[in-house]
């Protein structure tokens, strides 16, 4: 099965930057998603990450080490609408057995 | 707006019903997922089908049923409904083509509530 973890809530300033950091172990891995999810709305894919190093998507960032287990998402020029729920997700594909798992999210508050 | 659609919005149901939702798909795509989200928790997989088969299982028991259509709508049945399946579900399109293209988009939920 896959262990996911990630902080519960940041807060930050309007126009800073923030790095959501997602830990995970799983057996059979093959690639991590991130994606925001507003209050009362479903999530929206920002990213998937299945090599090593950062992908960058205008202000949003995200970096994977395979060997640590290790993932983090970097929001820049942080604005107020950014206040959400960050989600990190680890799909994990062996044999045609398809499991997509998810972490608890990260909420984060943009503060003016 | 990802095109992916879901019925109804909201339900109540009592504890020991059945119960079905539905998800229609963005065009073009061949694969669906369902996924159960308690307030406060990340989306849990339930369940994915690819070309109307099954092709992965979370934990989930038997109760927590589905179907894909040939136009690639899909079903979730829940049978004996308890009062833990209250949560929000949701349903995720996407086109699989086995090179790594995963992206998954999501339709607004069904808010089910078991009194």
């Amino acid at each position: 099965g896959q262990n996911i973890d990630q902080p519960t809530e940041m807060t930050a300033t309007e126009g800073a930057i923030v790095q959501i950091n997602c830990t995970y172990q799983t057996s059979g891995f093959n690639g991590l998603f991130w994606y925001q999810q507003h209050a009362g709305e479903a999530p929206t894919f920002l990213s998937y990450n299945v090599l090593d190093g950062l992908e960058e998507k205008g202000r949003f960032s995200s970096f994977l080490s395979r060997s640590k287990g290790y993932s983090y998402l970097l929001l820049k020029e942080l604005q107020m609408k950014d206040s959400a729920s960050y989600l990190c997700a680890v799909l994990d594909f062996r044999s045609n057995d398809y499991k997509l798992s998810f972490g608890a999210g990260t909420t984060v508050t943009v503060r003016a | 707006e990802t095109g992916v659609t879901q019925s109804p919005t909201h339900l109540i149901k009592t504890r020991g019903q059945q119960v079905t939702l539905r998800c229609s798909s963005q065009s073009g795509h061949n694969t669906v997922s369902w996924y159960q989200q308690a307030l406060g928790q990340g989306p849990q997989f339930i369940f994915q089908y690819y070309r109307e088969e099954e092709n992965g299982r979370g934990n989930f028991p038997p109760r927590f049923s589905g179907l894909q259509f040939p136009n690639y709508s899909s079903e979730l049945n829940v049978n004996a409904l308890e009062l833990d399946d209250s949560a929000l579900y949701l349903c995720a399109s996407s086109y699989t083509n086995w090179t790594g293209d995963y992206e998954q988009y999501f339709g607004p939920g069904t808010r089910l509530t078991v009194t």
